[in-house]
């Protein structure tokens, strides 16, 4: 069976420091991969997502970046936190293009201070 | 612009009854159609996917799919406190998956 790990599971951090997020998927080749942002009480943005190693596709324009530098392994940074970075991040999987279900980590939870 | 809407509520209902809860979408291409619940400080989690138009049973969750009206919906029959959640309606297109904002549902004992 799959399974997708996420951490930390909680972070705080002040305004300008940088940032790693890690998301790992098991039990899987090749899976699309997607980071999600969802700010308190509101629905989900998707921020980047990858089709497969080093291919990056951006959908917000913003101070965040994501890198593939494995086929499982999915990660979100920062060189400067913004106030606004912070949020629920929720990295999510799916088997490929076609109509895929998809599957969400269990996320982590960033605040800047 | 692809856009996925959902009624926010709050929906409540009392234990026992069937919830009802809707979804609208924007794109006809959408391809594939999902459910998730998320319990508050949760992650998403996958309950029902549907696929073609009609209806789609998993013990006492039901999906509807209309592509013609562009409309997908959810059943809880026998809903139960733990039902309480918010349910995000989501549709496939292409690599992307679209969100809707949710819809919180709470079940009063």
């Amino acid at each position: 069976s799959q399974t997708i790990h996420q951490w930390p599971a909680t972070l705080v951090q002040p305004v300008g420091s940088p940032l790693s997020l890690e998301c790992t998927v098991e039990g899987t080749s090749n899976p699309n991969l997607y980071w999600y942002r969802q700010a308190a009480g509101r629905g989900l943005q998707l921020l980047f997502y990858s089709v497969g190693i080093g291919q990056i596709s951006s959908e917000v324009p913003q101070n965040l970046s994501a890198s593939r530098p494995q086929d499982r392994q999915f990660i979100l940074s920062s060189k400067k936190l913004l106030l606004s970075d912070s949020g629920f991040y929720l990295c999510a999987w799916s088997r490929g293009t076609g109509g895929y279900e998809q599957y969400f980590g269990p996320g982590t939870r960033l605040t800047v201070t | 612009q692809k856009e996925v809407e959902q009624n926010s509520g709050p929906l409540s209902v009392p234990e026992g009854a069937i919830a009802s809860l809707n979804c609208t979408y924007s794109d006809r291409g959408s391809q594939s159609f999902f459910w998730y619940r998320q319990y508050s400080g949760k992650s998403p989690e996958l309950i029902m996917s549907i696929y073609s138009n009609g209806d789609k049973e998993d013990g006492r969750f039901t999906a509807q799919l209309n592509k013609a009206s562009q409309y997908v919906s959810l059943l809880i029959r026998d809903s139960q406190p733990s039902d309480s959640a918010t349910y995000l309606c989501a549709v496939n297109l292409g690599n992307q998956f679209y969100f809707g904002t949710g819809t919180s549902l709470t079940v009063i004992p």
